[in-house]
């Protein structure tokens, strides 16, 4: 079945040490999203690449980086990680930028920063 | 302007009950309004969409009614199951926002056997 995996699952990090957390699809799609859903609180997107293109929300703190090195992956970076950044960070896909195009979630890895 | 508000925070419907979760927006660039639902440990999943040129979409047990003119919107769910308990986030995109959704802050909804 064509899905959207995210590794690993629950990721523990201590404060201030560096974190990747993965993403892959086997959908093709040409757009992937990165999303931070705090508890109890709605996804709030942080970037999306379109194709090796990346854009980056206003007010995402330059602590967050990503990368995708080809269609299948992306990668995010947090890179001192503080307290408050501890969530679920979601990876979605989209086949294009158009805005009524579905976005398909992966099942999510949940951050603990001790 | 950007924001989408969802209420209520949380729902309990006895089986084969209607839930009802109402979403209003502020942005009228907005031009697709999809509902997301997501169980425990997953990540939100489409249900049903619409667009702002139909009042109203159904999609077997659920249903979208979209007020435009005040910049409103509602999920109906019909004959609930307790296998509908989960979070419901309504959400709202431009066409031209490279797919961006801005979430409305979510529903849990419990539906008791």
């Amino acid at each position: 079945d064509a899905m959207v995996i995210q590794n690993p699952r629950y990721q523990v990090t201590q404060f201030g040490k560096p974190v990747t957390l993965s993403c892959s699809q086997t959908l093709n799609h040409n757009v992937m999203y990165w999303y931070q859903q705090k508890s109890s609180q709605a996804p709030k997107l942080l970037f999306h690449y379109y194709d090796k293109d990346f854009n980056n929300e206003a007010d995402t703190p330059d602590n967050f980086q990503s990368r995708r090195p080809n269609t299948s992956f992306c990668f995010l970076d947090i890179r001192s990680p503080g307290l408050g950044d501890a969530a679920m960070y979601l990876c979605a896909t989209s086949r294009s930028l158009a805005g009524h195009n579905e976005q398909f979630f992966g099942p999510g890895t949940r951050l603990t920063v001790l | 302007q950007q924001q989408v508000k969802q209420s209520p925070q949380s729902l309990i419907v006895q089986k084969g009950g209607i839930s009802i979760i109402n979403c209003a927006y502020e942005n009228t660039a907005f031009d697709y309004f999809p509902w997301y639902q997501q169980f425990p440990g997953k990540g939100p999943a489409l249900l049903i969409a619409i667009r702002p040129d139909v009042s109203e979409k159904k999609e077997g047990r659920f249903t979208i009614s979209f007020n435009k003119s005040a910049k409103q919107f509602s999920l109906h769910i019909m004959d609930s199951q307790p296998g509908d308990s989960a979070t419901y986030f309504c959400a709202a995109s431009k066409g031209t926002s490279y797919g961006k959704l801005t979430f409305g802050q979510g529903t849990i909804l419990t539906v008791h056997p």
